[in-house]
């Protein structure tokens, strides 16, 4: 069975500043791979996703997210984070139908 | 267009009490996810249907959960003998199929509170 951990539970950030949210997933033969983003009392969203091809996913809102797949991670970044980023955001992996995902990391953008 | 829709947003229930907890899935989407989100275990899977498939129940936690789907749109979750620990999120999600290159669009959960 897959699995999903993010390394970070809680990563505060000042506005401005570039940010990295680290998540490792299980090895599998071919994996796909996605970020959600979960605002204050809203539901998931789909910030991008790594089905194959490129390694490096942009998705929106300026976020990004690399496929490495030697050291089995998908890290989503930022360059520049505002204060409407904090939320909390979700690494998942496809299994079979389902999503399979991490705990969760909360960021928090301070001014 | 419509996004997924959930009701009731949020719905406080006795100890012991059955609940029922609605999903309208995307027009046109064949699968339907019910995943549960609380603070002690995170985001997880509870149970999907595929068109007319056998769902896959493989997240359900115990026999007091159930799911429905009637005619492959409407989805109903059902707590039977509700305890504190089913307190938690419930989001449902849709997909124009289970797998593949198919993104899930999520509704914005029901809140259970089980006192």
């Amino acid at each position: 069975a897959q699995s999903v951990t993010q390394l970070d539970s809680q990563v505060p950030v000042f506005e401005e500043a570039p940010v990295e949210l680290r998540c490792n997933y299980s090895s599998s033969v071919s994996v796909y791979l996605f970020w959600y983003v979960q605002y204050p009392n809203q539901g998931l969203q789909l910030l991008l996703k790594y089905l194959s091809g490129s390694t490096l996913v942009k998705g929106i809102n300026g976020f990004e997210a690399e496929f490495n797949k030697s050291q089995t991670s998908f890290h989503l970044r930022k360059p520049s984070v505002h204060i409407s980023d904090t939320a909390e955001y979700f690494c998942a992996v496809r299994q079979g139908g389902k999503l399979i995902f991490g705990q969760g990391t909360e960021l928090s953008v301070k001014p | 267009g419509a996004g997924v829709s959930q009701s009731p947003s949020n719905k406080v229930t006795e100890k012991g009490k059955d609940v029922e907890l609605r999903c309208d899935p995307i027009s046109g989407h064949t699968a339907l996810y019910w995943y549960r989100q609380s603070l002690g275990q995170g985001l997880e899977f509870l149970i999907y249907f595929q068109g007319n498939s056998a769902p896959d129940k493989s997240g359900l936690p115990s026999d007091r959960f159930s799911a429905e789907r009637t005619g492959g749109s409407v989805s109903t979750l059902t707590i039977q003998r509700t305890q504190q620990e089913d307190s938690a999120v419930y989001l449902c999600a849709s997909s124009l199929a289970a797998g593949g290159l198919n993104e899930q669009y999520f509704g914005p959960g029901t809140r259970l509170t089980v006192t």
